[in-house]
C-alpha cells in the first residue's frame, strides 16, 4: 500500500540558509501535517492543510512557511536556520474524518532528518 | 487545550513478561481519540492501536491492548508477551474537537532484557 513519502531524508544545512522539506500524501488524503521532534523531545504539530487551505496553525516560526498544491503534496520552507532547527520533521496525512471519531488513518511519513551546522 | 502525561521516562520488561505503559491525559472535549505510536531507533512513527472516547470496549490489536478508563482519564498501554523488538520510544497521543492535530505525551523509553 502507498505510504506517506518525504524527501529527503536526510538534510545538512548552515546556520542562515534556507531548506524545503517536501511530503507526498497517500492518495485520497486531503490533510496533511507537519510535526517537529527535536533531540530527546516529542513531536510537536507546527501546521496543518485541508483541501490546499491552512487548517491549523501550531507553533511554527514566523521563518518557516508551508504550502499544500494542487496535487496534495506539501511543502514546508525553512528560512534563516539556525542551529535549533535541527530536528526530525515529519508530514503525516489523513482522510476528511468522519463525525465523532478520529481513527481516520492517520499515516506518518519516515521523516526528513534536518542537521543545521 | 489539551495535554498528554507519561510518567515513566524509561522502562525495563524482561523478555516475555507483559508490560504497562502510563498514560493520563487532560481535555474538555466530550469526544476524543486516543493513540499509541511506537518509535524505534530508526525514527520512523509506527501505529500500534486506536481508542476513542465512546467506545466501550478496551481496544486491543495482536500483543498490545489498551486499558482506557475515562473516570480517571487513562489509556495506558499493555504489551503482552515482550519481544527484544519492542525496545523502543512509547508515545501516547490524542485528538478532539479543536482540530485534527495530535498532541503528544513526553514518551516512554521502553528497553527489553533478554
Amino acid at each position: 500500500a502507498a505510504g506517506v513519502i518525504q524527501s529527503p531524508r536526510h538534510l545538512i544545512k548552515e546556520k542562515r540558509e534556507t531548506a524545503t522539506l517536501k511530503c507526498y500524501p497517500i492518495p485520497r488524503h486531503d490533510t496533511v501535517y507537519w510535526y517537529q521532534q527535536g533531540p530527546g523531545q516529542d513531536p510537536q504539530f507546527l501546521i496543518s492543510f485541508y483541501e490546499k487551505m491552512q487548517s491549523d496553525k501550531g507553533s511554527i516560526p514566523d521563518r518557516f512557511s508551508a504550502q499544500q498544491f494542487s496535487d496534495y503534496h506539501s511543502e514546508l520552507n525553512m528560512s534563516s536556520l539556525e542551529l535549533g532547527d535541527s530536528a526530525l520533521y515529519f508530514c503525516a496525512s489523513s482522510p476528511k474524518k468522519g463525525r465523532g471519531r478520529f481513527d481516520y488513518g492517520y499515516t506518518f511519513g519516515s521523516g526528513t532528518r534536518l542537521t543545521v551546522v | 487545550a489539551q495535554k498528554i502525561t507519561q510518567t515513566q521516562p524509561g522502562m525495563f520488561v524482561q523478555e516475555k513478561e507483559a508490560v504497562t505503559l502510563d498514560c493520563t491525559y487532560d481535555t474538555s472535549d466530550q469526544s476524543y481519540g486516543l493513540f499509541w505510536y511506537k518509535q524505534p531507533s530508526s525514527g520512523e512513527m509506527i501505529f500500534l492501536i486506536y481508542q476513542g472516547s465512546y467506545d466501550e470496549q478496551n481496544a486491543t490489536e495482536g500483543r498490545y491492548s489498551l486499558n482506557f478508563q475515562k473516570a480517571r482519564k487513562s489509556a495506558n498501554l499493555v504489551i503482552s508477551a515482550s519481544q527484544l523488538g519492542d525496545s523502543a520510544m512509547y508515545f501516547c497521543a490524542m485528538t478532539g474537537m479543536q482540530g485534527n492535530m495530535l498532541t503528544f505525551g513526553g514518551g516512554t523509553r521502553l528497553m527489553v532484557k533478554p
